[in-house]
């Protein structure tokens, strides 16, 4: 059962535009949540971060907004650039420090 | 270079073969994790070791087995590989508890059953 979806395999913007990448999670008892961006034959890396206690985190031109209700996470990718081209992951950790994936989000960002 | 570091980068075999994948966790961190992500898959928890004792488990089979040392470096064993079994595994560390920036991963292992 996967407990983190990423409904969308697949991503294309245009450089300088606004990329929005969606997730969404079943298990309200997720405390933490994380973006990993990953390039190919490499593995993921940290993007950015949000807790449950709070509903937005920004770090430079990305920004995490966290819906409980919904148990939706979106990242938002202001302007977009070439290099962010990659795959995406959402990530979310039960208290434990135990994460769940999402299948990730391929973003072609086109010059 | 992450910190965390994973040999073999590639590895092919045969079915029914047996496998060992190694991990060495970054600098001071007691937990390492282990991922399988395949083509029509995102990144499958398979276990988790905090400083040498199995912490958690995730959809590892039972052919899969892993163990955490006291050096803290980490293998995962995969016996009568099937072909199923190719895919790319992860190895990942972090200081149980902080949460923060939340794992490092290794450059992973890619397997290739034959």
């Amino acid at each position: 059962d996967q407990q983190v979806k990423q409904n969308s395999p697949s991503l294309s913007v245009q450089e300088g535009r606004i990329s929005i990448l969606n997730c969404d999670y079943t298990n309200s008892m997720f405390d933490y949540f994380l973006w990993y961006k990953k390039y190919p034959a490499e593995g993921p890396t940290f993007l950015i971060s949000i807790s449950s206690i709070k509903d937005k985190n920004e770090d430079g031109r990305f920004t995490v907004f966290l819906n409980k209700s919904a148990k939706h996470l979106s990242l938002h990718i202001v302007p977009s650039q070439p290099g962010d081209s990659a795959v995406y992951f959402c990530a979310a950790s039960l208290p434990g420090n135990q994460f769940y994936f999402g299948t990730g989000t391929s973003l072609t960002v086109i010059p | 270079d992450s910190g965390v570091t994973q040999t073999p980068k590639h590895l092919i075999t045969a079915t029914g073969q047996r496998v060992t994948l190694r991990c060495s966790p970054r600098s001071g961190d007691l937990s390492v994790y282990w991922y399988q992500q395949s083509l029509d898959q995102g990144l499958q928890f398979l276990i988790q070791y905090y400083n040498g004792e199995e912490r958690a488990k995730g959809n590892i089979l039972e052919r899969f087995s892993a163990q955490q040392f006291p050096d803290l470096h980490s293998e995962l064993n995969l016996s009568s590989l099937e072909l199923g079994d190719s895919a790319l595994y992860f190895c990942a560390s972090s200081a149980l508890g902080t949460g923060d920036g939340g794992y490092t991963f290794g450059s992973g292992t890619r397997l290739t059953v034959v």
